[in-house]
Formats: C-alpha cells, sequence, structure tokens
C-alpha cells in the first residue's frame, strides 16, 4: 500500500506570492492532518479534516487555509507569503480522527525569500 | 494548553550503548505518541502507548499516566538509530497532537 504522498518536495517562492500544497492520504484513510516544522517552534499543528470538513485549527493566521475533497486528498494554501513560513510543512493521515496512529508523508521544504 | 517537554535534549551515544528518554506532560492525555525523524525529515511513528508499556524490537516505551510522563528505551544502539525523537500527545478524540521539542540522537560507530 503507498504511503502518503506530498507534492511538491521543494518550493521556493518570494514574499507576497501564495503556495498551495498537495496532501494524499493512505488509501482508505479518510482524516487528514497538517502540521508545520520550523527550527524555533518546532513542530507545530495547523488543522485536521475529516469528510472534507475542518475538525480543528491551530493558532496559525487567517492566511493559512485548507481543505479536504471528496477522496480525501487534502490541500492547504498560504498567502501573502511571509519570510518566517519557510518551513517543512507535514501531513499525516490516518482512517479517521483518534485512531492509534498517524502516518506522516515526507513534507514540502519551502523557502521563501 | 497542554506542555510536552522531553529531555535530554541531545545525545550522543557509541553504537551498541543503551539509552532512555524522558517526555513529561503537563495535563492528562488520551494519546501519547513516540516518533523518529531520520535526516531527511520523515517522521516515522514508533509507539502508540497513552498508558503501559509495549516493546517493539529494540526499543520499548513506557507511559505511566498517574504521573505524567513516557519513557522511551533503546537499546543496542546502531546507527541508524540517529535522529530526533519526538514525543507528541493530545486529547483524542481528534488528530491533534502537540509534540515536544524532540531529543536529537547521534550514534556513532
Amino acid at each position: 500500500k503507498a504511503g502518503v504522498t506530498q507534492t511538491p518536495r521543494y518550493l521556493i517562492k518570494t514574499r507576497g506570492q501564495q503556495v498551495t500544497l498537495s496532501c494524499s492520504p493512505i488509501s482508505g484513510h479518510r482524516s487528514v492532518s497538517w502540521y508545520q516544522q520550523t527550527p524555533g517552534q518546532g513542530l507545530q499543528f495547523l488543522f485536521e479534516y475529516f469528510s472534507e470538513t475542518q475538525r480543528n485549527k491551530g493558532n496559525f493566521p487567517g492566511r493559512f487555509s485548507g481543505r479536504q475533497f471528496s477522496n480525501s486528498r487534502s490541500e492547504m494554501n498560504v498567502s501573502t507569503l511571509e519570510l518566517g513560513d519557510s518551513a517543512l510543512y507535514l501531513c499525516a493521515s490516518s482512517l479517521a480522527p483518534g485512531a492509534e496512529t498517524q502516518y506522516f508523508g515526507p513534507g514540502t521544504r519551502l523557502l521563501v525569500l | 494548553g497542554i506542555q510536552v517537554e522531553q529531555s535530554p535534549p541531545d545525545l550522543i551515544l557509541q553504537e551498541g550503548a543503551n539509552s532512555t528518554l524522558r517526555c513529561n506532560f503537563s495535563d492528562s492525555v488520551n494519546n501519547l505518541q513516540w516518533f523518529h525523524q531520520n535526516p531527511w525529515g520523515q517522521l516515522i511513528n514508533l509507539f502508540y502507548i497513552p498508558s503501559g508499556t509495549k516493546q517493539n524490537g529494540r526499543l520499548s516505551a513506557t507511559t505511566v499516566a498517574t504521573e505524567r510522563y513516557s519513557l522511551l528505551y533503546i537499546s543496542s544502539s546502531q546507527t541508524t538509530d540517529s535522529g530526533v525523537y519526538f514525543c507528541a500527545v493530545g486529547p483524542g478524540g481528534y488528530n491533534k497532537l502537540i509534540f515536544g521539542a524532540g531529543t536529537r540522537l547521534a550514534v556513532h560507530p
């Protein structure tokens, strides 16, 4: 069974631009969560989706948004990029919310210049 | 919110040595997981252990929920064990996890 896939793997943007990251969960998994990892703040929860509904959101500005499609694939969008948005963005999937095991994708490394 | 503290922050071992990593959390949780992040950034789930003890090969973990701490034991360490080990907790029923700052482990041959 294929693992969680994230595209693109690497991305370079400039301040003020917007970016869309994609996550395809493991087949059969319906829950997707997103995390941001930076050297200064560590791993921080962004949002959680299940059945196309956002169930939980972390403490991030409104520039960060996401959605989930009917096939459970998820996208997150960051508008008006800032230098501080440079990070590794990780997506995790599980069968359902609260499932014991979450499987993480390889991440998207975003660099904002 | 829940605070998660991991110790030590850094650990250097010779191959074959044993180690214990600790995770303290500030409130009761229904979800506690240990992860290993390899040098390429991939997070691998090691244990789901909100309470009790589990073992998987050279790794084992124990969580004492009443005292709000968890321990990860690595025995006979290998160079491939290098990376960052994270403890993450959550309220249960949701997938939101609160991560500790991690323990960076380097195993030298």
